[in-house]
C-alpha cells in the first residue's frame, strides 16, 4: 500500500463551483499535513499545512484532516479559471507526496 | 526576496554522460532537499541537508547519484553516468524548520537522458 493515495484526475468543474479534493494515508503516526498547488513547468507551491485534525481556512481554501479515517481534503470555494493547476497532497515525513491531482476550472 | 533557483531548467544528455544540477536555497534556509519526478509517478524525496551535512539520504537511487553542499549554501546533484532511467523533473527545496513544513521548492530541472 502507498502511503499516500490521491486520484490523478483529470477532474474538470465550471467556474464559480466548489472542489473537493481528496487523498488518504496509510500511516496513522503522521502528524503534518499539506497541500501543494504545481503550475505547468513549475515547482510545487506551499497552499498550506495542517497540524493533526481539524480544519484549517485561508481564504477561498479550506484543508481538513480526519485521523480517524486517515483521510486529508482539500476545498476550493468560488473555484476560477486560474485555480487550474495540479494539487498535490502531501504528509511530512520528508515530504511524502500523492500523484497530485489536475484539476481544471472551466470557464 | 529571491526564491529557490535551479539550473538548468532543462538538460537533455546522452546516455553514460554526467550532468551536474545546481540549487540555490532562499537565503538562510539551513534545510536544503533534493527531490525527483518520473513520468507519471509521485514526487519522490532524494536527500536532505542540514548545513552542509547530509541529514537523510535514504532516498538516493544508486551510486550514480552524487549531492554535495560545500559551505552550506548552494547544493549540486550529479548523474554519472546517466542512464535512460534517470529522466525525469529533479525538484530542489528549502526551508528553515527541518521538518519540512514550509518548504520552498525551485522551478525544477528537467532532465532527458536519450
Amino acid at each position: 500500500q502507498k502511503e499516500v493515495e490521491q486520484d490523478p484526475g483529470p477532474l474538470s468543474v465550471p467556474e464559480g463551483a466548489i472542489v473537493s479534493l481528496n487523498c488518504t494515508y496509510s500511516n496513522s503516526a503522521f502528524q503534518y499535513f499539506m497541500w501543494y498547488r504545481q503550475y505547468s513547468r513549475k515547482g510545487p507551491e506551499l497552499l498550506m499545512y495542517t497540524y493533526s485534525s481539524g480544519n484549517k481556512e485561508d481564504g477561498r481554501f479550506t484543508a481538513q484532516v480526519d485521523k480517524s479515517s486517515k483521510y486529508i481534503s482539500l476545498f476550493i470555494r468560488d473555484s476560477q479559471p486560474s485555480d487550474s493547476a495540479t494539487y498535490l497532497c502531501a504528509i511530512v515525513d520528508k515530504i511524502i507526496f500523492g500523484k497530485g491531482t489536475r484539476l481544471h476550472i472551466l470557464p | 526576496e529571491a526564491g529557490v533557483t535551479q539550473f538548468p531548467s532543462h538538460s537533455v544528455i546522452e546516455k553514460g554522460q554526467t550532468v551536474t544540477l545546481r540549487c540555490d536555497p532562499i537565503s538562510g534556509h539551513d534545510n536544503l532537499y533534493w527531490y525527483r519526478r518520473v513520468m507519471g509517478k509521485e514526487i519522490k524525496f532524494l536527500l536532505h541537508f542540514v548545513k552542509e551535512s547530509k541529514q537523510d539520504e535514504s532516498g538516493m537511487p544508486n551510486n550514480r547519484f552524487l549531492a554535495e553542499r560545500t559551505g552550506g549554501t548552494y547544493s549540486t546533484l550529479k548523474v554519472q553516468p546517466a542512464e535512460l532511467e534517470d529522466s525525469g523533473v529533479y525538484f530542489c527545496a528549502s526551508s528553515q524548520e527541518a521538518s519540512g513544513t514550509e518548504a520552498f521548492f525551485g522551478q525544477g530541472t528537467r532532465l532527458t537522458v536519450v
